[in-house]
């Protein structure tokens, strides 16, 4: 079954760079999240869109921005990249804003396998 | 401020007998907590969720526990095999958000 695919595999960049994650959803899913994944931390939700409009939003820095396009793909956009912006950045998608109970309206969150970015 | 805490970083069971790993939680506003399973260079893989509105959800060797007055809910895996060695992540959803906290992980470690 086709699953969440996310693109670079690993990125290195300098710091103050920009960096550009994108994200690849479920076939049918209308709905993609972000999170970060700090060395040795779990992983902190950023944001995330439901049909292409910011549905929620968490720990993300002012220097990120995303969008989802109108294919449902989305992107995170990372500007005057620090050190500690070094991590796994994980993307999940979701039919239906995943709200509990999951329904054929809505389901679990399926992560894609990251992209590791590191910032020199 | 850590909503979701899996107090045990790791876990080492030998193959065959039972796994249990713990999660507790702080925001009384949770009513529906999963778990996901990760292996090294892969994205989280949801495995089982439960409802606040059940004590118990099981799927093959997999069962939740849910114990709301202590906040509290374990994953129970039996028989433990090699290939559940992995980390674990606790995760809940409350209230109106849409987001999904995850708690630190715990590494299970099978022997065989």
């Amino acid at each position: 079954a086709a699953g969440v695919i996310q693109s670079p595999r690993h990125l290195i960049k300098e710091k103050r760079e920009t960096a550009t994650l994108k994200c690849y959803p479920i076939p049918r899913h209308d709905t993609v999240y972000w999170y970060q994944q700090g060395p040795g931390q779990d992983p902190q939700f950023l944001i995330s869109f439901y049909e292409k409009m910011q549905s929620d939003k968490g720990s993300i820095p002012d220097r990120f921005s995303a969008q989802q396009f109108s294919d449902y793909h989305s992107e995170l956009n990372m500007s005057s990249l620090e050190l500690g912006d070094s991590a796994l950045y994980f993307c999940a998608s979701s039919l239906g804003p995943s709200r509990a109970p999951f329904s054929s309206y809505n389901s679990p969150l399926h992560f894609g396998n990251g992209t590791r970015l590191t910032v020199t | 401020d850590q909503q979701v805490k899996q107090n045990s970083p790791s876990l080492s069971v030998q193959e065959g007998r039972i796994s249990i790993l713990n999660c507790d939680y702080t925001n009384s506003m949770f009513d529906y907590f999963l778990w996901y399973k990760k292996y090294p260079a892969e994205g989280p893989t949801f495995l089982i969720s439960i409802s606040s509105i059940k004590d118990k959800n099981e799927d093959g060797r997999f069962t939740v526990f849910l114990n709301k007055s202590a906040k509290h809910l374990s994953l129970h895996i039996v028989p433990s095999q090699p290939g559940d060695s992995a980390v674990y992540f606790c995760a809940a959803y409350g209230g109106a958000t849409n987001k999904l906290i995850f708690g630190t992980g715990t590494l299970l470690a099978v022997q065989p």
